[in-house]
């Protein structure tokens, strides 16, 4: 299996302009979660979706952000308008177990700057 | 506020070195415990998931041990290695039987040759 894909690896743009982050889960995986790493907070939970149905978006920081998950997959993570302050690696995982105690898989991550 | 807490937050040792660390979660409502190793631009990597409760794993050199009464684990590496530098995560799922893992901040090991 390739493992979770994500795409793309780095992403410059600047204040103001829509970015779309996308990610492919592992095939079967039922579970897909978006997570931001910064410094300040580490990994954080942004969204996450079973079976193409988001469950929690708590995580989602402002309404600039939003996600979706089409079909088994595929699945991407929107921002619009995007803020330097959303800088930061983005990382798409997926699991296949329900309940807390199945690993995730991460992918590589999308290194996002705005500049 | 669910509270995943770490400590070292980073620890230098020389190659050879046994070394261990400390991942501290609320006792109550426990439903597992996971362990996850991060290269510097790799990304995460699934070490252990623990669930029971004086668990003990182990992966080659690594290897953890559980306490749900008192809320720890310990992820012990023997003979530290070069190639064993890397934040070791741990996470733990808000709210019991759920999927929203909530991470720690990390330990940071670095192995000097």
């Amino acid at each position: 299996d390739a493992g979770v894909i994500q795409s793309p690896r780095h992403e410059v743009t600047e204040m103001g302009q829509e970015v779309t982050l996308r990610c492919k889960p592992i095939s079967g995986h039922d579970y897909l979660f978006w997570y931001r790493q910064t410094m300040m907070r580490g990994l954080e939970l942004l969204i996450y979706f079973n079976n193409n149905v988001p469950i929690d978006d708590s995580g989602m920081p402002e309404d600039r952000f939003s996600a979706k998950m089409p079909n088994a997959s595929f699945s991407t993570l929107k921002i619009q308008p995007s803020e330097p302050r959303d800088s930061a690696v983005y990382f798409c995982a997926s699991s296949h177990r329900q309940g807390g105690n199945s690993p995730l898989h991460f992918g590589n991550g999308t290194r996002l700057t705005v500049t | 506020i669910l509270n995943v807490e770490q400590s070292p937050q980073s620890l230098h040792v020389q190659e050879g070195d046994s070394t261990n660390f400390t991942c501290s979660f609320p006792s109550s409502n426990f439903y597992a415990l996971h362990w996850y190793r991060w290269e510097t631009a790799k990304s995460p990597e699934a070490l252990f998931v623990m669930t029971l409760n004086g668990d003990e794993k182990k992966k080659g050199r690594i290897s953890a041990t559980l306490n749900t009464k008192e809320g720890y684990s310990y992820l012990y590496i023997k003979g530290s290695q070069p190639e064993d530098s890397a934040t070791y995560l741990c996470a733990f799922p808000y709210g019991g039987a759920t999927n929203k893992l909530i991470f720690g901040t990390g330990t940071l090991l670095a192995v000097q040759p």
